[in-house]
């Protein structure tokens, strides 16, 4: 079955310090990934996404992941935090040409904390 | 460009009871989702449209929920009746094309937050 694992419940980090976010995935074939923001009472918003090419990717608000194929793993990172970074961080994969095509499977989530 | 747009943000009812959710996509996204986020979980797909046409409700508890897409555009998803675990916030995206044909992000809306008691 597909999956997303996001190990960590809470992650809490000193604003201008690095953040990192981890997630992998279980899947069969080459996945589409994604990561969301959420903000206390709003909806999921699109960071970045991984389809193919440069395992680097960036998105909005500097952040930036990287997709690493051999360890399943797709982690978000940003060089220096902001407090306004504090959010819900979900990963999530879509599987090309799965049943559901176009359907996102997402983790449970990640809660980033940036003190000042 | 307008986002997309859900009605009611909050709703509280008692078990057994019913409730109806609406959503209105963006403008020309072919493919409506609707999600299930129950706290300290990520979204869960309960159905997934393309056009007015559903292709995936495999998750959908079909003895209590209904959704419909008439038309293409709208959506409403209904619970009926309510049970407690259905307490959860009710996410529906939209896109403009699905899998292979498209590599896009899914556009949320805010939610609509259900308690039942």
């Amino acid at each position: 079955a597909q999956s997303v694992a996001q190990p960590e419940d809470q992650v809490n980090v000193a604003e201008g310090n690095p953040l990192t976010v981890k997630c992998t995935y279980s899947v069969s074939g080459n996945p589409y990934l994604f990561w969301y923001v959420q903000y206390p009472n709003r909806g999921l918003q699109f960071l970045l996404k991984y389809i193919t090419g440069d395992n680097l990717v960036k998105g909005s608000y500097g952040f930036e992941a990287e997709f690493n194929k051999s360890q399943t793993s797709f982690h978000l990172k940003k060089p220096s935090a902001l407090v306004s970074d504090s959010a819900l961080y979900f990963c999530a994969v879509r599987v090309p040409g799965g049943g559901s095509q176009g359907n996102l499977i997402f983790g449970k989530g990640t809660k980033l904390s940036v003190k000042p | 460009e307008a986002g997309v747009a859900q009605s009611p943000r909050y709703k509280i009812i008692e078990k057994r009871q019913s409730v109806a959710f609406w959503c209105n996509p963006i403008s020309g996204h072919a493919t409506l989702y609707w999600y299930q986020q129950i706290l300290g979980q990520g979204p869960k797909l309960l159905i997934q449209f393309q056009n007015n046409g559903v292709v995936d409700d495999s998750q959908l508890p079909k003895d209590r929920f209904s959704a419909e897409r008439l038309k293409g555009v709208d959506s409403t998803l209904k619970i009926q009746p309510a049970k407690l675990e259905d307490s959860a916030v009710y996410l529906c995206a939209s896109s403009f094309l699905p899998g292979l044909a498209g590599t896009g992000e899914l556009f949320f809306g805010e939610g609509s937050r259900l308690t039942v008691l």
